[in-house]
């Protein structure tokens, strides 16, 4: 499968656990988003890297959220001290410099 | 920041019928319009998209038209297939490459 992966699928946690999840891009695509989704909205934006560079994050993205990208490939999404807000489906996007953005399948948070 | 607005909310047809999801942007400066399908329990998936230099794409049963001066744009689907039952979205980004804004989503069902 050459799609974007993500990895867990699902991750159940307690609140004030810390959790991270991994995502690998398509392969050759320098470009890298993190988006949020809760139920019946659309995903909401949270940060997005080219290659190993965060240009950009979103006011959503509290200081308990960080991402990673060390080497331009996989990107990490750690949330510390999680609260039950955060409970969500987290998904990862990669692009060719341009415009098509390719979702992975997501990892589903609960936080309990 | 971009706002997109998306109507409507739910659209029931019967197959073999068409159906038309609208959607609205604020900022005059996005440039592209992709709209993803996303099943239950699926990643979305981009079924077609346009740029701001062409105001209209079809392909097969779908199409997307773009009207910028009233900054609204369209999904259509004709023929309707119950496989064609799932949440649709829209979305707008202002720059190559940058974040999506995504509408609030339109659940279609297609009752056979």
């Amino acid at each position: 499968d050459t799609g974007v992966s993500q990895d867990p699928r699902h991750k159940i946690t307690k609140r004030g656990q810390n959790v991270t999840f991994r995502c690998d891009p398509i392969s050759e695509h320098n470009r890298l988003y993190w988006y949020r989704q809760t139920l019946g909205q659309g995903p909401e934006f949270l940060t997005y890297f080219q290659n190993e560079a965060q240009l950009e994050k979103s006011r959503l993205l509290s200081d308990r959220f960080s991402a990673e990208r060390p080497k331009g490939s996989f990107s990490t999404l750690e949330i510390q001290r999680t609260e039950q807000g955060d409970s969500a489906m987290y998904l990862c996007a990669s692009s060719l410099q341009g415009d098509e953005q390719y979702f992975g399948p997501g990892t589903r948070l609960t936080v309990t | 920041g971009e706002n997109v607005e998306q109507h409507p909310s739910t659209l029931s047809v019967q197959e073999g019928d068409s159906a038309v999801i609208k959607c609205t942007y604020s900022d005059s400066a996005s440039n592209y319009f992709p709209w993803y399908k996303q099943e239950l329990g699926k990643r979305p998936q981009l079924i077609i998209d346009i740029r701001s230099n062409v105001g209209e794409k079809k392909d097969q049963r779908i199409a997307v038209t773009l009207n910028k001066t009233a900054k609204h744009f369209s999904l259509h689907i004709t023929e309707t297939q119950p496989e064609d039952s799932a949440v649709y979205f829209c979305a707008a980004q202002y720059n190559a490459g940058n974040m999506l804004t995504f509408g609030g989503g339109t659940r279609l069902m297609v009752k056979p």
